[in-house]
């Protein structure tokens, strides 16, 4: 079965450090999403691409996140520098043609020290 | 904008009981609604959805979820829990004259399953 594939799983920085994360969507997936999941809390939209272009970026703290999806295939998402508030799990999902029908990647674990 | 509650934050059942999860939503016209599940540390994997027609969905793992327009529901079902249904699940709300794709998610019940 195909998967949307995330690296690291786990990360551990140091605040004001700059990190990043990549995502490899299901092959043929034009939409690509970048959620962030904080404790306790259900997934909010960061980033939402179609193709290679941002579609949504209404919530990403655009001072120190950035998002790209240079070939409209896999993705980075960067944050810098990074603040003990980023502490959260990132997740990548992707769909065929924004028709909601959602694969999730296993996400990335980010702990900010 | 469109808004998920979960009134339940934690509910544990004894393994073999019927078990509902109750789902609100707010959101101007028809909209579309998922729910998902999500083992500790992993992704979210889809149970099922709701676009149009037939208000009771079938979904896997033995899961259903009827829409009720008239009280802004979807609730999920399950007639017998099993202990591997541990894990923490999402309802989600689609915005389909808006923003195409985009979904909007509740904060989860964590389910506990009793031997």
């Amino acid at each position: 079965e195909a998967e949307v594939a995330q690296s690291p799983r786990y990360k551990i920085t140091e605040k004001s450090q700059a990190v990043a994360f990549w995502c490899d969507p299901i092959s043929g997936h034009a939409t690509l999403y970048w959620y962030r999941q904080i404790l306790g809390q259900g997934p909010e939209l960061l980033v939402q691409f179609q193709d290679e272009s941002v579609v949504d970026d209404s919530q990403l703290p655009k001072d120190r996140f950035s998002a790209e999806r240079l070939k409209g295939v896999d993705s980075t998402l960067k944050i810098q520098p990074a603040e003990l508030g980023d502490s959260a799990m990132y997740l990548c999902a992707s769909s065929l043609d924004g028709d909601y029908g959602y694969t999730f990647g296993s996400g990335t674990r980010l702990t900010v020290v | 904008a469109q808004s998920v509650t979960q009134p339940d934050i934690h509910i544990t059942v004894s393994e073999g009981a019927s078990l509902e999860l109750r789902c609100n939503y707010s959101y101007g016209a028809t909209p579309y609604l998922f729910w998902y599940v999500q083992s500790p540390g992993q992704g979210l994997q889809l149970l099922l959805k709701y676009f149009s027609g037939d208000t009771l969905v079938q979904g896997i793992k033995g899961f259903e979820a009827e829409f009720k327009r008239s009280q802004s529901s979807f609730n999920l079902r399950k007639p017998s829990v099993h202990w591997s249904d541990a894990a923490e699940y999402f309802c989600a709300v689609g915005a389909p004259d808006t923003n195409a794709g985009k979904s909007t998610f509740g904060d989860g019940t964590t389910l506990t399953v009793k031997p």
